[in-house]
């Protein structure tokens, strides 16, 4: 089972400014990783897939990169909204289970 | 539209059961695997059990093996967690998620909330 790792556990950042949040795989999992977005009292959101391509109706501020084992979440110009908890997760991998990453709660700082 | 609609949480003692159900609509549902995936309170995301398509195969978590029994019923568009020997750690909001034929969770539905206590 790939587990997945995530850092830093709480990133506090101004309106405006930028994040970047990291996430590692314990094995290559090539460009199959997916970003989570979750608001509190909410379901989680699918942001990234395929480590870069973002989902139906996502704002361009997101962004995704790595590959391999090593893997980034950008979020530029940080509006509001985007004060959440993001989570990691790889796929195309069959069968489950699966093991999230740990979650990187971005908050105001 | 897709939707997920979570059914059937509440409170239960421990060691007893709760069926937990997930109602699709907007998609052809026989063609995709439906998840459970569960977050204790201040927790995070924890996978729980998977049912493929045509219902020909299950999967679980290692945690909930032997006392969850996922299944589903195509001709509702509904997918069941039959939750058994319930402990306080199973306490959880339990959502149903869907997957593409690449395996990442595309749509969730809301959850439902399952307390186990006595």
């Amino acid at each position: 089972e790939i587990m997945m790792t995530q850092s830093p556990a709480t990133l506090s950042v101004s309106p405006g400014e930028s994040a970047t949040l990291s996430c590692r795989a314990s094995q290559s999992v090539s460009s199959n990783l997916a970003w989570y977005q979750q608001k509190p009292g909410q379901a989680p959101r699918l942001l990234i897939y395929g480590a870069s391509t973002r989902a139906t109706g996502i704002p361009a501020r997101f962004s995704g990169s790595g590959s391999g084992t090593e893997f980034t979440l950008t979020i530029s110009s940080l509006q509001s909204e985007d004060f959440a908890v993001y989570y990691c997760l790889h796929h195309n991998d069959w069968p489950p289970p699966w093991t999230f990453g740990q979650g990187t709660k971005v908050e105001i700082k | 539209e897709v939707q997920l609609v979570a059914s059937g949480g509440g409170l239960v003692q421990p060691g007893g059961s709760l069926r937990l159900s997930c109602a699709a609509s907007g998609f052809t549902f026989s063609t995709y695997s439906i998840h459970w995936v569960r977050q204790a309170p201040g927790k995070g995301l924890e996978y729980v059990s998977t049912v493929i398509s045509n219902g020909g195969a299950t999967y679980y978590a290692n945690s909930v093996k032997g006392r969850f029994t996922v299944s589903r019923d195509n001709s509702k568009n509904t997918v069941y967690l039959q939750m058994g020997s319930l402990r306080v750690e199973d306490t959880a909001v339990y959502y149903c998620a869907r997957t593409t034929t690449a395996f990442y969770f595309d749509y969730w539905g809301q959850g439902t909330l399952a307390t186990v206590s006595s």
